[in-house]
């Protein structure tokens, strides 16, 4: 089956520098990347999605890249703020007999004034 | 729109014990999901349905069962609750393209099995 393996665990960046977290996955016929948020005691919420049909996708701030050949991608946030803390999880899923999306291990990104 | 809800937030369970979180959805989503994340940890499916009447198991199936009588609610039952099964538990709904749709999760129901 899929497996997401999620780096780093802990990151740490200084306010106003930029944030790179990165997945692997294992199933090349995997093809939708979703990346959620979630803020402590909070629920996850989408922040941006890639499909396997494309190479990079921006929304503001965030970006995210995906290289279907090496089977990894890669969550890219600039210009942190203080409310970008939060633990970030990667997942991967692909549409078939059995519609399941597996989710990384997450990664708590710390923003130091 | 509610969005998705559980219910309780917060219990507390003897080994043994048998309960069920409840889901609902109000945004007519055919698939729905368990979830459960213990502390610093990223999220496991339990159980998820792609429609009324159909469900399927996860990652982390046994010591749970699920139905799903009706669109709108997947209900999580647990049978002799046992301490591993102290996590908190996210249920989720998708849209029409299921998996490859954003998810939305409800609010989480943090369970303590002591």
């Amino acid at each position: 089956g899929e497996n997401v393996e999620q780096h780093p665990s802990t990151l740490s960046v200084q306010e106003g520098d930029s944030a790179v977290i990165k997945c692997t996955y294992s199933d090349s016929a995997s093809n939708y990347f979703p990346w959620y948020k979630q803020e402590l005691g909070k629920r996850p919420q989408l922040i941006i999605d890639i499909r396997s049909n494309v190479g990079e996708k921006k929304d503001q701030r965030i970006a995210v890249t995906l290289n279907k050949t090496a089977k990894h991608f890669s969550l890219h946030i600039t210009e942190t703020q203080p409310e970008d803390s939060a633990v970030y999880f990667c997942a991967a899923s692909r549409k078939n007999r059995d519609d399941k999306i597996i989710f990384g291990k997450g990664t708590r990104l710390h923003i130091l004034p | 729109n509610a969005g998705v809800t559980q219910t309780p937030k917060f219990r507390i369970l003897k080994i043994g014990q048998s309960m069920t979180l409840q889901c609902a959805q109000d945004m007519n989503h055919n698939y729905m999901y368990w979830y459960r994340q213990d502390p610093g940890m990223g999220l496991k499916l339990i159980y998820y349905s792609v429609g009324a009447g159909i469900t399927d198991k996860g990652e982390v199936p046994n010591g749970y069962n699920v139905s799903r009588s009706t669109t709108e609610d997947f209900p999580l039952r647990l049978e002799l609750a046992a301490p591993s099964q102290t996590s908190v538990y996210f249920c989720a709904s998708s849209g029409t393209s299921g998996i490859l749709d954003e998810q939305y999760f409800g609010p989480g129901t943090r369970l303590t099995v002591t």
